[in-house]
C-alpha cells in the first residue's frame, strides 16, 4: 500500500512552459486535493475532487487545471508557468471531504525561472 | 480575523520540557479539528484529531474550547524528535475550502 504518490519530486521550468504534476493514490479514496505551500506560509487549496469526473476550484485555482478520469489519479496541469507558481505542491486524499483525515503525498518542488 | 491563526514561534525548549501551543479559528460552525505535524521539507502528517471533550495520545494532549474558538496542543516531556512545525487544521466555512490549515508553529527541542 503506497498511499499517495507524486511525481516528479523536483522540477525547474522556464517561464511560459507547461507541465503536469502527477498524483496517484491506492487507498480507494473518493476525495483528492491539490495544495501549494509557499515558504513560511500555510497550505492553500488549488483544486479538489469528490470523485471521478468531478472537480471544483479551491482558494487559488488561477493558472492551473485538473482532471479526474479515475478514482486513483488526479493530475495537476500548469499552463504558461510563471515565477509566482514557484512553490511546493502537495496532493492529498481522504475518504470524505471535511470530517476525515487527509493523507498527503511527499510533494513536488517546482521552480519557475 | 483570519480563519485559523497560530503563533509562528519558534518555540525553543529543552528536552523534557512541557510546551503548549494555541490556535484560534474564526468559524463558529466548524466541526472538525486536527493537529498535523510537518517536518522540514516533508509533507504534513496527522498528529491527532481534537475532540470536544479533549483527548490524549501518549505525551500529547489536545483541548477544544468552542466558546472561545480555540484549540490547544500540549506536549509533555519533549523529545528531540518532536522538533517540527505543528499545523492547526479546521474544516472551512465555505464550500470550496474543505479544511483550512494554519501557517504552523515551529518547535525546536534542544539537548
Amino acid at each position: 500500500n503506497a498511499g499517495v504518490t507524486q511525481t516528479p519530486k523536483f522540477r525547474i521550468l522556464k517561464i511560459g512552459q507547461s507541465m503536469t504534476l502527477q498524483c496517484a493514490q491506492d487507498m480507494n479514496h473518493n476525495y483528492m486535493y491539490w495544495y501549494r505551500q509557499d515558504p513560511g506560509m500555510g497550505l492553500k487549496l488549488i483544486y479538489y475532487s469528490v470523485g471521478a469526473g468531478i472537480t471544483d476550484k479551491g482558494e487559488v485555482p488561477n493558472g492551473y487545471n485538473v482532471s479526474r478520469s479515475t478514482t486513483e489519479d488526479f493530475p495537476l496541469r500548469l499552463e504558461l508557468a510563471a515565477p509566482s507558481q514557484t512553490s511546493v505542491y502537495f496532493c492529498a486524499s481522504s475518504p470524505s471531504r471535511e470530517a476525515d483525515t487527509q493523507y498527503f503525498g511527499p510533494g513536488t518542488r517546482l521552480t519557475v525561472l | 480575523r483570519k480563519e485559523v491563526e497560530q503563533d509562528p514561534g519558534p518555540f525553543n525548549v529543552p528536552e523534557g520540557a512541557t510546551v503548549a501551543f494555541n490556535c484560534t479559528y474564526s468559524n463558529s460552525a466548524s466541526q472538525s479539528f486536527f493537529w498535523y505535524r510537518q517536518d522540514c521539507r516533508k509533507e504534513p502528517k496527522l498528529l491527532m484529531s481534537v475532540y470536544s471533550s479533549g483527548n490524549e495520545d501518549g505525551r500529547f494532549t489536545a483541548q477544544l474550547n468552542r466558546a472561545s474558538q480555540y484549540i490547544s496542543l500540549l506536549i509533555r516531556d519533549s523529545k528531540l524528535s518532536d522538533s517540527a512545525t505543528y499545523l492547526c487544521v479546521v474544516n472551512g466555512n465555505s464550500g470550496n475550502t474543505p479544511l483550512v490549515f494554519g501557517k504552523g508553529t515551529r518547535l525546536s527541542v534542544i539537548a
